[in-house]
């Protein structure tokens, strides 16, 4: 059974980088797409972007080109950095399987802006 | 970018009476390799999103067959043909054919 977990800060202060990571087990990271969204405390879900297997990432423009994802296939993990952020970036934070069908969910990770 | 219109916003079903979710995209969601990548996803309160219905129609394994999708070009729907306590959350529709991916706004259903 495939089964990603992140980590990372819980609380991040404005205008400094909040990072994660998406650790996967029961699957490699050499044979599939891989992705983050997020959702602001009871609202809907948002699409930051996803990466591929070979390293090639695509990235929602409406977070205006602070998001990277990146990964790691040693570890089996993959990253979401996310610079200069505010308070509408609090929100919670999965990562998935698969990009245009993201079959397999993570339990997701609240991120708090705040000083 | 392609914007995903749900309604209604809510439902209020009671228990054993159908249900049906309604999706509209701003445009056509044929992708090139002729896949539709329309998928409803099922929130319950406090968890992560799962996913129920893939590619319009096809039932994720494991979700009941009281859950069915239907549609093409720009409208979609989800039906429930019975709805149960364990159907309460919201569900979104999500599309994944043209960059940005995106989600429905969600239709919360509740039981009556």
């Amino acid at each position: 059974q495939v089964q990603l977990q992140e980590s990372g800060p819980g609380l991040v202060k404005p205008s400094e980088t909040l990072s994660l990571t998406c650790t996967v087990s029961g699957d490699s990271l050499k044979t599939n797409y891989w992705s983050w969204i997020r959702q602001p405390p009871g609202k809907g879900l948002e699409y930051i972007g996803y990466i591929s297997h070979n390293g090639d990432s695509n990235h929602n423009p409406s977070l205006k080109g602070r998001a990277t994802i990146s990964l790691d296939t040693s570890n089996n993990q993959f990253y979401l950095t996310l610079r200069s952020v505010t308070a509408a970036d609090t929100a919670i934070y999965y990562c998935t399987r698969t990009a245009r069908r993201l079959d397999f969910w993570s339990q997701g990770t609240l991120v708090t802006v705040s000083s | 970018d392609v914007v995903m219109t749900q309604s209604p916003l809510s439902l209020s079903v009671t228990l054993g009476q159908p249900a049906s979710i309604s999706c509209r995209s701003s445009q056509g969601l044929v992708y090139s390799d002729g896949n539709t990548y329309l998928h409803w996803f099922q929130q319950r309160p406090g968890h992560s999103p799962r996913r129920l219905i893939y590619m319009v129609s096809n039932r994720d394994s494991g979700v009941p067959d009281r859950f069915s999708g239907s549609g093409s070009g720009t409208d979609f729907t989800l039906k429930i043909s019975r709805v149960e306590a364990e159907d309460v959350g919201i569900y979104y529709c999500m599309q994944g054919t043209h960059w940005p991916f995106a989600f429905g706004g969600g239709t919360k259903v509740e039981i009556k």
